[in-house]
């Protein structure tokens, strides 16, 4: 079966720099969901999408801000990157609003040095 | 603030036998749990939910109860098997959001 595909799998930034994560749910499912996961950190919720438009917000920062595209895809965007943003970034997605059920892709191991 | 916990960092389980991952949570507003189970490098694979009116949910090996009254649930993997070996997380929903508990490393010895 289809999984939740991310790219890159791996991303070496410097500080400062910006950095585009991108996301593809499984098809159709519309809902989209992204995660940070910090070293020996449980994964902390970021932002979702519904039919292209935000649909909850959590602990993303200011110099983050993500998009949903009319195909479902997502794309995080990061800029002015610190190293304390070195993490695993998981995409998950889901069939409808509401369905509590999110399933993940295999992450984004983002680098900052 | 963490809402939802698991305070065994780690179980070690014999082949064949059960393993029971424990998770507690704090907010009364979640209504819905899940398990998660997550190997190194991949994201969280979804394994087993319950809903905040149920107490048990099963499927196959895995099964999931939820003692609202004690904001407590667990999973129960039997019998276990070695491919079972992996980090799960509990996580609890309210809204889109998931909140994650911290993890429980399980080791299934052959």
């Amino acid at each position: 079966a289809a999984g939740v595909i991310q790219s890159p799998r791996h991303l070496i930034k410097e500080k400062r720099e910006t950095a585009t994560l991108k996301c593809y749910p499984i098809p159709r499912h519309d809902t989209v969901y992204w995660y940070q996961q910090g070293p020996g950190q449980d994964p902390q919720f970021l932002i979702s999408f519904y039919e292209k438009m935000q649909s909850d917000k959590g602990s993303i920062p200011d110099r983050f801000s993500a998009q949903q595209f009319s195909d479902y895809h997502s794309e995080l965007n990061m800029s002015s990157l610190e190293l304390g943003d070195s993490a695993l970034y998981f995409c998950a997605s889901s069939p409808r609003q509401g369905t509590y059920e999110q399933y993940f892709g295999p992450g984004t191991r983002l680098t900052v040095t | 603030d963490q809402q939802v916990k698991q305070n065994s960092p780690s179980l070690s389980v014999q082949e064949g036998r059960i393993s029971i991952l424990n998770c507690d949570y704090t907010n009364s507003m979640f209504d819905y749990f899940l398990w998660y189970k997550k190997y190194p490098a991949e994201g969280p694979t979804f394994l087993i939910s319950i809903s905040s009116i149920k107490d048990k949910n099963e499927d196959g090996r895995f099964t999931v109860f939820l003692n609202k009254s004690a904001k407590h649930l667990s999973l129960h993997i039997v019998p276990s098997q070695p491919g079972d070996s992996a980090v799960y997380f509990c996580a609890a929903s309210s809204g889109d959001k998931l909140t994650f508990g911290t993890g429980t490393r399980l080791a299934v010895r052959p």
